[in-house]
């Protein structure tokens, strides 16, 4: 069972450099999400969809741009890497309806430097 | 900002001792969930409450949500080392919003 897979798993960036994060889930989930988790600070949401074609802004949107062709993938893409960019991302998804379960991914240790 | 809030943010407890994490809202919830993430993993679930006055069983822990709605608490009794972790809520916005969670370091 593969459930939600996050690539890279550990990226280090320049400040100015572009990357994108891949997020796919092979569990025909309506609902994906982006979250990122600095410590004590939980996890905080970064952008959503509902389904493909349907994206929307999290908490802490600005900096990250994200599209949802297919229902399986979910990519995050960093436009313009920045220091205050250095977090751990999680990608997750669930399917619709506000209580089913979300599954995460392992997370993308990510470092701005 | 948070749309829940979470107590305390950390807790070390001897093993053997009781726990407990709070979560809180301003606004009626839906439902709620609780995960937990081991260090250097990702959140998994453990459990979904949907009543009011809400009370479900896991082993060693209770997980109870309030009768307006608007809080709910993980209580876990005799903590063990495997408890180590951290624990968060999750409420249901039109999108999911998790407390910050708290840390739990149990010391054997």
């Amino acid at each position: 069972n593969a459930g939600v897979t996050q690539t890279p798993k550990f990226q280090v960036l320049k400040t100015g450099q572009s990357m994108t994060l891949q997020c796919a889930q092979d569990m025909n989930h309506e609902y994906m999400s982006w979250y990122r988790q600095d410590p004590g600070m939980g996890l905080r949401l970064i952008h959503y969809s509902v389904g493909a074609g349907i994206t929307d802004q999290g908490e802490v949107p600005n900096g990250y741009n994200v599209s949802r062709s297919t229902t399986e993938d979910f990519p995050l893409r960093l436009l313009s890497a920045a220091p205050s960019q250095t977090s751990v991302y999680f990608c997750a998804s669930s399917s619709a309806g506000g209580g089913n379960t979300i599954y995460f991914g392992e997370g993308s240790w990510l470092t701005v430097v | 900002g948070q749309q829940v809030m979470q107590i305390p943010q950390y807790q070390h407890v001897q093993e053997g001792e009781d726990f407990t994490t709070y979560c809180n809202s301003s606004t009626t919830l839906s439902n709620i969930q609780w995960y937990k993430q081991r260090p250097g993993g990702h959140p998994v679930f453990l459990i979904q409450l949907v009543k009011s006055g809400e009370v479900k069983k896991q082993k060693r822990l209770t997980f109870q949500f309030g009768e307006a709605k608007k809080n709910s608490s993980l209580h876990i009794t005799a903590t063990q080392t495997t408890d180590v972790g951290t624990y968060f809520c999750a409420a249901n916005f039109n999108k999911f919003y998790f407390g910050s969670g708290t840390k739990l370091n149990v010391k054997p």
